[in-house]
This record gives C-alpha cells, structure tokens and sequence, in this order.
C-alpha cells in the first residue's frame, strides 16, 4: 500500500491561501488520493479526493501532479476554523475486497489572525 | 440525516477488563470500519464490516474483535485491556464496501489505568 509524506506542521495567515503539499511516490495507477482533516478532539472529515485530474468543491481544491507522485491541497481563504490536522492519504488496495486507508500523521496547520 | 455516533464519548477502565463500544452508521449506511489513534501512532485501521461480515482486518492482536447486526449498527471489544488501549476509537461509515469516502463518528475515548 502507497504511504504519504507530509510536512509535520505549516502556519497560514487568515485570509490566505493555505497550500498543503503530500508526497505519494509510490502510488499505483488506480489509487486515489484522500485527504481529511481532523479537528481537536473530533472524528476526521472528508474534504476531497481524485485520482488523477485536479479537483474542487466548496470546501477545497485538489491539485495531483502529472506523475501522481505528489499532490497540493488549497484552501483559498483559511479561516480560524480551518486551524487542524490534514491527513493525506492514498486508499490500499490489496487483492479481493481487502481495502484500507493507511493514515500518516498529518499536517497540524495553524491559522494565524 | 443524523451523523454517525459513537457511544459511550467517554470510558474508564482498569487493566484486565473488558469493554465494548458501539457504533450507529449514517443511515443507509452498510460499510463501518473502525480505527484506533494514538497520539504517536496516528490513526490505525482496526477491521471494517459490511453485511455483518468482516471484510478486511488489520494487524491488531485477537483481544480485539467486532461484530455488525443486521441494522449496520456495529460493536468493537477489547478484552484483557492493556495500558497501551488508551486511545480514542472512531467509527466510520460509508454507503457501500467500495464506496472509500468514509464519515467519521466523534470517537470514544478509552483510559484504562
């Protein structure tokens, strides 16, 4: 199963653009990338995932590099209540049915007034 | 539509015991996995069920186990717990067993002392 790479910690000013960069070198061609985000002391949630092109919602924008070796999370205008742990992650896919999330550690990004 | 919830949010426990929590997925639901997170682990994937089957396991000792009942509603027990149980357990569910974005409950957290 492919395994992320993330910066431990990042600060955003309110306001601002907040990039959140993930390494997934060794994702397989038919892995998505995952992220969630997780804040103090709740369950992780869902904010956006692809496989190849770049993606966007309401919450975020998903950028995947042509290699899909890495990818970028934007939030355009972070917010305090953007202050959290973003975990990227790339979905197993091992033989059968067997499928799971691996989870890193996270980016604990703060947002700064 | 109703979240996922986790019940009980809160758990003591000593050494040796046992302990069971439960889990009630977002209605419609049928996939629920189950992860323990740990500060210095991140989040670990413990077993997902779907149609009261376990469909995928991870590397966790037998003392862990879980059931699923016929309404999706799942259960985990831990028996003999270990100091090293404390963690806060979430519960997520998803629309089907392919289906990967998964919503989180917010976690029970367990001590045992």
């Amino acid at each position: 199963d492919a395994k992320t790479t993330q910066p431990t910690s990042m600060d955003c000013a309110e306001g601002r653009a907040a990039n959140l960069p993930c390494n997934h070198s060794t994702i397989s061609g038919n892995e998505y990338v995952y992220w969630y985000r997780q804040i103090h002391s709740q369950g992780p949630q869902y904010i956006i995932h692809g496989l190849k092109n770049n993606e966007t919602n309401e919450m975020a924008s998903l950028i995947i590099t042509e290699d899909r070796k890495s990818s970028t999370l934007i939030l355009p205008h972070a917010t305090l209540r953007d202050t959290a742990v973003y975990y990227c992650i790339v979905r197993g896919n091992n033989a059968g049915n067997n499928r799971k999330l691996i989870w890193g550690l996270g980016t604990s990004l703060a947002v700064n007034p | 539509k109703a979240g996922v919830t986790q019940t009980p949010r809160y758990l003591i426990k000593t050494r040796g015991q046992q302990v069971t929590l439960s889990c009630s997925p977002i209605s419609g639901h049928r996939s629920v996995s189950w992860y323990q997170q740990t500060p210095g682990q991140g989040l670990q994937f413990l077993f997902e069920y779907f149609s009261e089957t376990q469909r995928n396991k991870g590397n966790f000792p037998g003392r862990f186990s879980g059931r699923q009942f016929s309404n999706s509603r799942s259960e985990m027990n831990v028996s003999t717990l270990e100091l090293g149980d404390s963690a806060l357990y979430l519960c997520a569910s998803s629309l089907r067993l392919d289906q990967e974005t998964q919503y989180f409950g917010p976690g029970t957290r367990l001590l045992v002392l």
